[in-house]
């Protein structure tokens, strides 16, 4: 099946730094790929549709400046966590869909802010 | 927008028993809909999916029903296992759309 990619696994980073979570699609393009925050024993809440040459859409009360996204190509996807404080430690997760078929999803990536 | 609800939050079943856990959505415009199964700290990966044009499919000891009408949908596992301990998310997706939304998860324990 498509393989969705994620990196890194886990990130640990200090306060008020940044920092970058990219998806790729391996084995097709994908003009659209979802950002995903998921809290301990939570759900999965979409945070932003990310669409390839254009900009991300965003959900209700996820900052947009602080949550950059960035679609440059049909195979990557990247988030980019501003400013990071303890707050925002999480686990992030993307995924992507072929022609409105079965949603890949990344490994997630486990952010950490100390 | 669309909105899924699902049921129960967790649910603790005897191993060898069947399991059901339930979804309802909000918008009758949509036509996909998929489970996916999480275990900890891993990807979610699908087990099943379903089409609004059908009512019922069945892969071994997974079978998804559809209703359309209550715009409700279940998933149905029999002879459950321990290795089918984990969290278990349906969700919904509108015609044409790209976007799933996710219900809120069941956590199933199989208990030996």
């Amino acid at each position: 099946g498509a393989v969705v990619s994620q990196h890194p696994s886990w990130v640990i980073c200090k306060s008020g730094t940044s920092v970058k979570i990219e998806c790729r699609s391996l084995d097709f393009q994908a003009t659209t790929m979802f950002w995903y925050r998921q809290f301990p024993k939570q759900s999965l809440m979409l945070m932003a549709t990310s669409n390839e040459g254009s900009k991300a859409t965003y959900e209700q009360g996820v900052e947009k400046d602080k949550f950059l996204i960035n679609h440059a190509s049909l195979t990557l996807s990247t988030l980019t966590v501003t400013s990071a404080h303890p707050e925002d430690s999480s686990f992030y997760i993307c995924s992507a869909r072929r022609q409105f078929t079965e949603a890949f999803f990344g490994q997630g990536t486990r952010l950490t802010v100390v | 927008g669309e909105n899924v609800e699902q049921h129960p939050s967790t649910l603790s079943v005897q191993e060898g028993d069947s399991a059901v856990i339930k979804c309802t959505y909000s918008d009758s415009a949509s036509n996909y809909f998929p489970w996916y199964k999480q275990e900890l700290g891993k990807r979610p990966q699908l087990i099943i999916d379903i089409r609004s044009n059908v009512g019922e499919k069945k892969d071994q000891r997974i079978a998804v029903t559809l209703n359309k009408t209550a715009k409700h949908f279940s998933l149905h596992i029999t002879e459950t296992q321990p290795e089918d301990s984990a969290v278990y998310f349906c969700a919904a997706s509108l015609q044409g759309a790209q976007k799933l939304v996710f219900g809120q998860g069941t956590r199933l324990t199989i208990n030996p």
